[in-house]
């Protein structure tokens, strides 16, 4: 299984919503990102996760909240958002390491009315 | 500012031809260098990869060249097909020893293929 999967692959929330994005790959990779893509943009690092544990969060507001349950899952809780938080949230994992390919999901598709 | 991106947005070739897409980046310590595809409403698609300590490596119909002294990317793909087209990120990582390190992207070229 090569493959990371992303649910929902569309989300709709409002501003008052609390929802969760959920990730999930089964290739034993050890790292885990998120990263946040708005429209003709590239994907911007939002957090990394090592051996379960956060090891890079780039500043990213606390109205997004990652979690690593375990190995092979990633979520990104969402509480309080904004419309200008509205993208494509992409998720990938890899070995970890130099040289160590990143595999993406699809992504979901966020709107914040 | 971004540290990765020579940015020319759009590169419109004809079918067959061979198409070389390009890229600049900033931060001299960057260690590892990756050329992905985008497709309309999927993810990042791994195409080819290379280390700082090459200046060249082949894949099937993509080559890309990493020029160190000039900070410079390239990714030269032959003989383009329909299913190129897409956009195409360059990123890079600087490798802090041990963990895994995030991605930080160019803006992407918008390959189009004419019939």
């Amino acid at each position: 299984d090569t493959e990371v999967t992303q649910t929902p692959k569309h989300l709709v929330m409002g501003m008052t919503n609390k929802k969760s994005l959920k990730c999930e790959q089964h290739m034993g990779h050890r790292a885990m990102y998120w990263y946040k893509q708005k429209a003709k943009k590239p994907p911007e690092l939002m957090f990394v996760y090592s051996y379960e544990k956060l090891s890079i969060n780039e500043s990213v507001p606390s109205r997004f909240s990652p979690e690593c349950p375990n190995s092979s899952l990633l979520n990104l809780h969402l509480h309080a958002l904004q419309p200008e938080d509205s993208a494509l949230y992409l998720c990938a994992s890899s070995q970890g390491g130099l040289s160590s390919e990143q595999f993406f999901g699809p992504g979901t598709r966020l709107t914040v009315l | 500012g971004e540290s990765v991106g020579l940015h020319l947005p759009t590169l419109s070739v004809q079918e067959g031809d061979n198409s070389i897409i390009n890229c600049a980046y900033s931060n001299s310590a960057s260690d590892y260098f990756i050329w992905y595809k985008q497709e309309s409403g999927k993810g990042p698609q791994f195409i080819i990869d290379i280390r700082s300590n090459m200046d060249k490596r082949q894949g099937q119909r993509v080559t890309v060249l990493l020029n160190k002294t000039v900070k410079h990317l390239s990714l030269q793909i032959a003989a383009t097909q329909p299913g190129d087209s897409a956009v195409y990120f360059c990123a890079e990582t600087d490798y802090s020893g041990g963990g895994a390190d995030g991605l930080t992207f160019g803006k992407g070229t918008h390959l189009i293929i004419q019939p």
